[in-house]
C-alpha cells in the first residue's frame, strides 16, 4: 500500500464548478498536512496546510479526518488558473521529511 | 528574496557520463532536501540534510548516487555513471525548522542521459 494515495484524475470541469480531491495516508502517526499546487513543468508550491479543525482560504477548502486517515480539498468556484496537479502531502513525524502523493491533475475549461 | 536557486536548469548527457547537479537554499533555511520526479514514480525523497548532515538518504537509488553539503548555502547531487533510467526532473528544496515543515522548492534540473 502507498504511503499517501490520490485518485490521479484528470478531473474536468467546466469554470465556476466546485470539485472536491481526497487523499488517504497509511501512517496513523502523521502530524503535519498540505495540498501543494504542482503547474505544467514547474516546481510544487505550497497550497495550504490542513489543521485537524478543518480550514479555509479563499476558495480553497481543507478538511481531516485522523479517525479514517483522509485528508480532502474542495475548490469553489473553479478559475481557468487553477488547473494544475494538486499533491497531497504528510509528514511522517520524524524530521521534516514530507511524503507526496502523485497526484490529482485538475484541468478547468472555459 | 532569492528562492531556491539549481543549475543547471537541462542537461543532456550521455550513459556513462559524470552528472552534478547544484543547488543552493534559501539563506537561513537549516534543511535541505533533494528529491526526483518522474511520470512513473512521482516526487521521491533522495536525501536530506539539516544544519549540512545527511539525515536520511534511504532514498537514493543505488551508490552511483551521491551527495554534499559543504556549507549552508551550497549542495550537490551527483551520478556517476549516468544511465538513461536516472533520466527525471531533480528538485531541490529547503525549509526552516519550526515553520509548519513548509519547504520551498527550486526549479528543477530537467536531466536527461541518452
Amino acid at each position: 500500500r502507498k504511503e499517501v494515495e490520490q485518485d490521479p484524475g484528470p478531473f474536468n470541469v467546466p469554470e465556476g464548478a466546485t470539485v472536491a480531491f481526497n487523499c488517504t495516508y497509511s501512517n496513523s502517526a502523521s502530524q503535519s498536512f498540505f495540498w501543494y499546487r504542482q503547474d505544467c513543468r514547474k516546481e510544487p508550491k505550497l497550497l495550504m496546510s490542513v489543521y485537524s479543525s478543518g480550514n479555509e482560504d479563499g476558495r480553497f477548502t481543507a478538511q481531516l479526518n485522523r479517525a479514517s486517515q483522509y485528508i480532502s480539498l474542495l475548490i469553489r468556484d473553479s478559475k481557468l488558473s487553477d488547473s494544475a496537479t494538486y499533491l497531497c502531502v504528510v509528514n511522517f513525524l520524524y524530521g521534516n521529511k514530507l511524503v507526496f502523493g502523485a497526484g490529482t491533475i485538475l484541468r478547468v475549461k472555459s | 528574496d532569492a528562492g531556491v536557486i539549481q543549475s543547471p536548469r537541462h542537461e543532456v548527457t550521455e550513459m556513462g557520463q559524470e552528472v552534478t547537479l547544484r543547488c543552493k537554499p534559501i539563506s537561513g533555511h537549516d534543511y535541505l532536501f533533494w528529491y526526483r520526479q518522474t511520470m512513473m514514480r512521482g516526487l521521491e525523497l533522495l536525501i536530506y540534510f539539516n544544519n549540512n548532515v545527511p539525515i536520511d538518504d534511504s532514498g537514493m537509488p543505488e551508490d552511483r548516487f551521491s551527495a554534499k553539503m559543504p556549507n549552508a548555502s551550497f549542495s550537490t547531487l551527483k551520478i556517476q555513471p549516468s544511465e538513461p533510467r536516472d533520466s527525471a526532473v531533480y528538485f531541490c528544496a529547503s525549509g526552516k525548522a519550526g515553520v509548519a515543515d513548509t519547504q520551498y522548492f527550486g526549479p528543477g534540473t530537467r536531466l536527461t542521459v541518452l
